[in-house]
């Protein structure tokens, strides 16, 4: 059973189009995140929801917008894809509580040409 | 910045030998984990270690943290092939959820 599931694993598209990556978790936890890896691994939270609200929303750009239809679902929907987006996307959830661990999914890949 | 930075990047050593990862921060925090992510997966917590510990233990894991130079260690003792993956450490802030990764140390086990 996968705890955090993310769809698609592999994402190729061109600059200019709009692209959603869809996640979900089945471990009961109420806040879910995005991160964004880049080509030398850092690894940068994008993202919080708790519970369908945001709390976090770390400076990204505005083409970049999640939804969160409840709480086990996070997408990501990006538009006017750019080079500079191709990295690999990676949802995470946890429990609410400073303590709490990250549970992650095993990432998207984009890759805008 | 938040984040935690890796120390070193990269690190290769023989099978059965331990493996030390350090971790510098910049802000106070509430809590320090470290994950493992093997090539292609999603990350792995291991362990947490909250800012009033000093010093935890999992399996062959030690984690040490000294709060008064922002500085963490984790310790991998008797080293072993399935080991080989990037380890990173993540800083937890009293607000709430907050975690800031670094750029990890890339740890290869040579059988």
């Amino acid at each position: 059973d996968t705890a955090v599931s993310q769809t698609p694993k592999y994402l190729v598209t061109q600059m200019g189009n709009d692209k959603s990556i869809k996640c979900e978790q089945n471990l009961g936890h109420d806040t879910m995140y995005w991160y964004k890896q880049d080509s030398k691994k850092f690894l940068k939270i994008m993202f919080s929801y708790n519970n369908k609200e945001l709390i976090i929303n770390e400076t990204v750009p505005n083409r970049f917008s999640p939804k969160s239809p409840d709480k086990a679902h996070l997408n990501l929907h990006i538009n006017s894809l750019e080079l500079g987006d191709s990295a690999v996307y990676f949802c995470a959830s946890s429990n609410t509580g400073a303590n709490s661990p990250l549970h992650f999914g095993n990432g998207t890949r984009l890759t805008v040409t | 910045s938040q984040q935690g930075e890796e120390d070193p990047q990269a690190l290769s050593i023989q099978e059965g030998e331990n493996a030390t990862m350090n971790c510098s921060y910049k802000t106070s925090i509430n809590n320090l984990q470290w994950y493992r992510q093997n090539s292609g997966r999603g990350l792995v917590h291991l362990i947490l270690i909250r800012s009033n510990e000093r010093e935890k233990h999992s399996g062959r894991l030690r984690v040490t943290l000294d709060t008064s130079k922002k500085s963490s260690s984790l310790l991998i003792t008797a080293s072993r092939a399935a080991d080989t993956a990037s380890y990173f450490c993540a800083t937890g802030t009293n607000t709430g959820n907050q975690f800031y990764f670094g750029t990890g140390t890339s740890l290869t086990v040579i059988p």
